[in-house]
């Protein structure tokens, strides 16, 4: 069965740094989106991705975060300068007739 | 603003039993409604989808259930079994956006 993967599966980090963190879509797939989970807390939206453009976002992805499609197969969130608060597992998924999600980055910021 | 509320938060049972999970949304103007699995430190793992105009759907031993009007739906697991034992998580897709609203989810543990 087809799968989205993401990498890292862990990511630690000083607040302050850039972080990238990668997946690798279902390849027939065209829409693409970010959630994150910050611990004991709601799964939440982050941002949807149709056709190299944001079709969709949150109120949480503001000017630090960006996504892009660098080639045919990868779709990375970028956050600029982390901080404390942006610790979290961060959730990519592919739409088809439901939404598969990756196994997830725990992003954890110092 | 859509609100989506899972009671109870943590449930422990006995192998074997039937149980109901439960999931509430505030605006009936959803596309869909999914029941996800989620194991600890795990991605989430799709159990079932219904469609806004659907009632219910059927996998195994999970039945999910959708009231539209009433803002509410159900996942019926049948003979609880150990490797049940995780963190169920239901999800909305409103109707004219992309993204799905998530509830907090409900911590399953089925004891041997």
């Amino acid at each position: 069965e087809p799968e989205v993967t993401q990498t890292p599966s862990h990511q630690v980090t000083q607040m302050g740094q850039e972080v990238i963190l990668r997946c690798v879509p279902i390849s027939n797939h065209l829409y693409f989106y970010w959630y994150r989970q910050i611990l004991g807390q709601k799964v939440e939206f982050l941002v949807s991705f149709y056709n190299n453009e944001i079709s969709e976002k949150s109120e949480i992805f503001d000017d630090q975060f960006s996504v892009e499609r660098p080639d045919g197969s990868n779709f990375t969130l970028k956050i600029r300068s982390t901080k404390l608060e942006d610790s979290a597992m961060y959730f990519c998924a592919s739409i088809g007739y439901t939404q598969y999600f990756g196994p997830g980055t725990r992003l954890t910021v110092l | 603003k859509q609100e989506v509320t899972q009671i109870p938060a943590a449930l422990s049972v006995p192998e074997g039993e039937n149980l109901v999970l439960n999931c509430s949304f505030t605006d009936s103007a959803i596309y869909n409604l999914q029941w996800f699995r989620q194991d600890p430190g795990k991605g989430l793992t799709s159990l079932l989808l219904i469609q806004s105009s659907q009632r219910e759907q059927t996998s195994g031993r999970l039945n999910a259930s959708l009231d539209k009007s009433s803002g509410r739906s159900t996942l019926y697991i049948a003979a609880s079994q150990p490797g049940d034992s995780a963190t169920y998580l239901c999800a909305v897709k409103i109707q004219g956006a992309q993204k799905l609203v998530f509830g907090q989810g409900t911590r399953l543990t089925i004891n041997p």
